[in-house]
C-alpha cells in the first residue's frame, strides 16, 4: 500500500461545476494534510492545508478530513479553466518536533475544466 | 519576502562534470528542503535540513551532496551523475515544527 494515494484520473469537469478530489493515507499519526496545485512545467503551489477533522472553506475551495477513514478531499466549486492542473495531495509523516518532517506526496490527479 | 528562490533555471551537464544548485529563502524558515520530480510523478524527498543539520537523507547517491552554510541558503552539489537523473529539482523550506512546506521554482536539469 503507498503512503499517500490519489485518484489518478484525469479528471474532467465543465466549467461552473463542482470538482471533487480524493486521497488516503497510511500513517495514522499523521497530523498535517495539504493540497498543492501545480501547473505544467511550473512548481507545486500550496493552495489548502487542513489539520483537524471537518471542512476548511478558503474561496472556491473546501478541504475535507476525516482522521478515522484516513481520508483528505478537495472540492473546488465554480471550476474555471484556469484550474486545469494536477492536484497533489501531500500528507506531512514523521514530523519530529523540530526536524522538519516528511511532505509524502499522493500520484496526483490531473484536472481538465472544459469551457 | 514570501518566496523561495532557486538559480540556475536551466541546467545542462555531462556525466563528467562538477555543478551546484543554488536555493535561498527569507522567510526566517529553519527548515529546507531538497526534492526531485521526473516527468508525471509527483515530488520525492531527497534531503531536510534543520537548523542548517541535515536530518533526513532518504538513501540518495553519493553523487548528489546537500550543504547548508547558512539559515538562508541550501546548495545541492552534483557530480559523476547519469542520464536518469535528469528531472525537476526543487527546493523548499518552512518552519521546523510546520507540515507546510514552501516550494521554490525548481532547476530543470538534463544530464547527457
Amino acid at each position: 500500500q503507498k503512503e499517500v494515494e490519489q485518484n489518478s484520473g484525469p479528471l474532467s469537469v465543465p466549467e461552473g461545476a463542482i470538482a471533487s478530489l480524493n486521497c488516503t493515507y497510511s500513517d495514522r499519526v499523521s497530523q498535517s494534510f495539504f493540497w498543492y496545485r501545480q501547473y505544467s512545467g511550473k512548481s507545486p503551489e500550496l493552495i489548502m492545508s487542513i489539520y483537524s477533522n471537518g471542512d476548511k472553506e478558503d474561496g472556491r475551495f473546501t478541504a475535507q478530513l476525516n482522521k478515522a477513514s484516513q481520508y483528505v478531499s478537495l472540492l473546488i466549486r465554480d471550476s474555471q479553466p484556469s484550474d486545469s492542473a494536477t492536484y497533489l495531495c501531500a500528507v506531512n509523516m514523521g514530523l519530529i518536533y523540530n526536524q522538519g518532517g516528511k511532505l509524502i506526496f499522493g500520484q496526483g490527479t490531473e484536472l481538465s475544466v472544459k469551457p | 519576502d514570501t518566496e523561495v528562490t532557486q538559480t540556475p533555471k536551466h541546467l545542462v551537464m555531462g556525466m563528467t562534470n562538477k555543478k551546484s544548485l543554488k536555493c535561498e529563502q527569507h522567510m526566517g524558515h529553519r527548515a529546507m528542503y531538497w526534492y526531485k520530480q521526473k516527468a508525471k510523478k509527483p515530488p520525492e524527498l531527497m534531503f531536510v535540513y534543520s537548523y542548517e543539520k541535515l536530518s533526513i537523507n532518504e538513501s540518495v547517491p553519493s553523487r548528489f551532496s546537500p550543504e547548508c552554510p547558512n539559515s538562508s541558503l541550501l546548495n545541492l552539489h552534483l557530480h559523476a551523475l547519469q542520464p536518469e537523473d535528469s528531472a525537476l529539482y526543487l527546493c523548499a523550506s518552512s518552519h521546523p515544527e510546520e507540515g507546510r512546506k514552501y516550494f521554490g521554482p525548481g532547476t530543470r536539469l538534463l544530464v547527457l
